[in-house]
């Protein structure tokens, strides 16, 4: 199953809080678990990634979560800001090709 | 300045009109892809090339084609037959060893009037 769920489709933080956007996948063979920010009208960029052998990752104020064993991971944006205000893709690695979540749009409001 | 450049960045076309995106990279990579992205459906993967003069169809090919005679272009043609071209196109392109970072151009927006 070349899928990768993600929720929510959206949402909305006040500005110093936490953002939480959940992800979950099928397939094992899935070796590498990116994510993608991308602002209205730009392409995506990586904001964060992380193997299957680790269990979080953290850059910053983004850290990625990873359950193996649930097949599902997640990114937290800690002290959330105006200007993370974006669509958030996570997506999976899977031989030569990327599988992308369907994103979530992301409003942090003042 | 390394990077990806897509152009135009703007696009209309009347039906029945065929019309090709460009997609350009000095990044030197192998890996060349062309995206979909319309609201709510994330990133759908029309084709995509790992070396010059091959390429692959992804899962929405139908109504599309590519070429790649270059190892820096990797021009996509949204041909009459695709029945719904309206939507946001991103080309990227990676160094095709796993695991991948994609690098993103950004993006050509279609119309069809």
């Amino acid at each position: 199953q070349q899928q990768v769920k993600q929720s929510p489709q959206s949402l909305i933080v006040q500005k110093g809080g936490i953002s939480i956007i959940n992800c979950a996948y099928e397939n094992t063979a899935f070796d590498y678990f990116p994510w993608y920010q991308q602002f209205p009208g730009k392409g995506p960029a990586l904001l964060i990634a992380i193997r299957p052998d680790v269990s979080e990752k953290k850059e910053g104020r983004f850290t990625i979560s990873f359950n193996k064993s649930a097949k599902q991971f997640s990114l937290h944006i800690m002290d959330s800001q105006p200007g993370d205000s974006a669509t958030y893709f996570c997506a999976a690695n899977f031989y030569d090709k990327v599988i992308f979540g369907p994103g979530t749009s992301l409003s942090v409001i003042p | 300045d390394g990077g990806i450049t897509q152009s135009p960045k703007y696009l209309f076309r009347k039906e029945g009109q065929n019309v090709t995106l460009s997609c350009e990279q000095n990044l030197n990579h192998d890996a060349m892809y062309w995206y979909r992205q319309d609201p709510g459906q994330g990133l759908r993967l029309i084709y995509y090339s790992q070396i010059v003069n091959d390429f692959q169809k992804g899962d929405i090919a139908e109504g599309y084609s590519v070429s790649r005679e270059k190892k820096e272009s990797f021009p996509l043609t949204v041909t009459s037959a695709q029945k719904n071209p309206t939507a946001f196109y991103l080309c990227a392109s990676s160094t095709g060893t796993p695991p991948d970072t994609q690098y993103f151009g950004p993006g050509t927006r279609l119309t069809v009037l």
